[in-house]
């Protein structure tokens, strides 16, 4: 079975600021790595996504995250915030033998201060 | 917009009751994962559907049940309605026929169990 644990349950960071949300997950087979964003009363959006090859993989609005297998983490960095980016995040796992449910984590709480 | 929707967007119903929430799958997916999220917590898989038929389930209690239809919505019913069952009910549709599965999620129907 996967686990995903996300070290973090909350993150205060200032406008312009760098940020890492932390993301490490438990399995015993190859996996595929998402983060999915959570807005206020809204469903989650894919941010983005470690299927095969490259290990750093990019969003369109400046995220970026880095698979390691050796330390079975998939961590979540931007280098400047904004306040829009105010929100909740959530790393997934799931198996790549087909098609797998996806396992979360509790999630993280960004919070862009201005 | 994922093309995912759900509805009703908010219900609320009383303890012993039964719910019906709906689903339409984006464009092109067969596969249908309903996902229960908590206050505060990350989403738990509930089941899923492929190709109308129950493709997994998770930790759920048998009345906890679910429907795929030909044109791939679904729905998800809850019998006997418990005060634990109040969360955000979130389906995602993907389409794992030609390899990675991406799933992409509804906006979530919020449920209240008074």
């Amino acid at each position: 079975a996967q686990s995903v644990t996300q070290l973090d349950s909350q993150v205060p960071v200032f406008e312009e600021a760098p940020v890492e949300l932390r993301c490490n997950y438990s399995s015993s087979v190859s996996v595929y790595l998402f983060w999915y964003v959570q807005y206020p009363n809204q469903g989650l959006q894919l941010l983005l996504k470690y299927l095969s090859g490259s290990t750093l993989v990019e969003s369109i609005n400046g995220f970026e995250a880095e698979f390691n297998k050796s330390q079975t983490s998939f961590h979540l960095r931007k280098p400047s915030v904004h306040i829009s980016d105010t929100a909740e995040y959530f790393c997934a796992v799931t198996t790549n033998s087909g098609n797998t449910p996806l396992v979360f984590g509790k999630g993280t709480r960004l919070s862009v201060i201005a | 917009e994922t093309g995912v929707t759900q509805s009703p967007t908010h219900l609320i119903k009383t303890r012993g009751q039964q719910v019906t929430l709906r689903c339409s799958s984006q464009s092109g997916h067969n596969t249908v994962s309903w996902y229960q999220q908590a206050l505060g917590q990350g989403p738990q898989f509930i089941f899923q559907y492929y190709r109308e038929e129950e493709n997994g389930r998770g930790n759920f209690p048998p009345r906890f049940s679910g429907l795929q239809f030909p044109n791939y919505s679904s729905e998800l019913n809850v019998n006997a309605l418990e005060l634990d069952d109040s969360a955000l009910y979130l389906c995602a549709s993907s389409f794992p026929d030609r390899g990675p599965a991406t799933q992409y999620f509804g906006p979530g129907t919020r449920l209240t169990v008074l």
